[in-house]
């Protein structure tokens, strides 16, 4: 299976900075199948971006997705109090789809 | 709008069959393929599988395909996961989700994406 593994572990940054979240596959990611989804405590996963760029729907211009290959950002470019949580990536293009560990973007 | 939400016991015996349910409302179930996906204390998300609204196409994780079973209610209301042989490795949050695909203007396949969750559901293996 493909594993997914994200860096840095915790990122710690003040509002209105930009915050950027790799994400790298241990094989190629064919056809942009890759996603971002956030957790904020006690709630469920919320998808961000998939194809490696689309944002999902009501999801703000701030969140942007870059990538290819093996090699992926997540990029917030000005951070807002509700966007400190934890980040996962997803590759859905070989079964088993996998999850990353996860980045969380703390106060600082 | 479409929301999910799971049911079942929060605590399952060593050896015994973890069950859960997933009920569909606000929507129809036609048309998707709905997954269940776990989260281990401090561990990333897992998936698990999920079933198309034929409720008969279906994939699941090779790493518990010899001990799950998702299928889909006749009423097409609910769908359900059964885990058979848990152990305290089987402890999670379970999730219930939607995968949505999208497809390009000529009908083709594109992308997917987890789009609608349930809120979970802790489940603890333990005697």
């Amino acid at each position: 299976e493909i594993v997914l593994t994200q860096f840095p572990g915790t990122l710690s940054l003040s509002p209105g900075e930009r915050a950027t979240l790799s994400c790298r596959a241990s094989q190629t990611i064919t056809n942009s199948h890759l996603a971002w989804y956030q957790q904020k405590p006690g709630q469920a996963p919320r998808v961000l971006i998939y194809g490696v760029s689309s944002r999902a729907t009501g999801i703000p211009d701030r969140f942007s997705g870059s990538g290819s290959g093996t090699d992926f950002t997540l990029t917030i470019s000005r951070l807002e109090s509700e966007d400190f949580a934890v980040y996962y990536c997803q590759q859905y293009g070989r079964s088993p789809q996998t999850f990353g560990q996860g980045t969380k973007v703390e106060i600082k | 709008q479409v929301r999910l939400q799971e049911s079942g016991p929060g605590l399952v015996k060593p050896s015994e069959t973890l069950s859960l349910t997933c009920n569909v409302s606000g929507g129809s179930i036609s048309n998707s393929y709905w997954s269940w996906i776990r989260q281990p204390p401090g561990k990333r998300l897992e998936w698990i599988g999920y079933i198309y609204y034929d409720g008969i196409t279906d994939d699941y994780n090779p790493s518990l395909k010899s001990r799950v079973t998702i299928s889909l209610d006749a009423s097409k209301t609910h769908f359900s996961l059964k885990l058979i042989s848990v152990t305290a490795a089987d402890t999670a949050v379970y999730y219930c989700a939607r995968l949505a695909h999208f497809y390009d203007t000529n009908g083709h396949y594109l992308h997917d994406a987890f789009d609608i969750w349930g809120q979970g559901t802790v489940v603890t293996v333990s005697s």
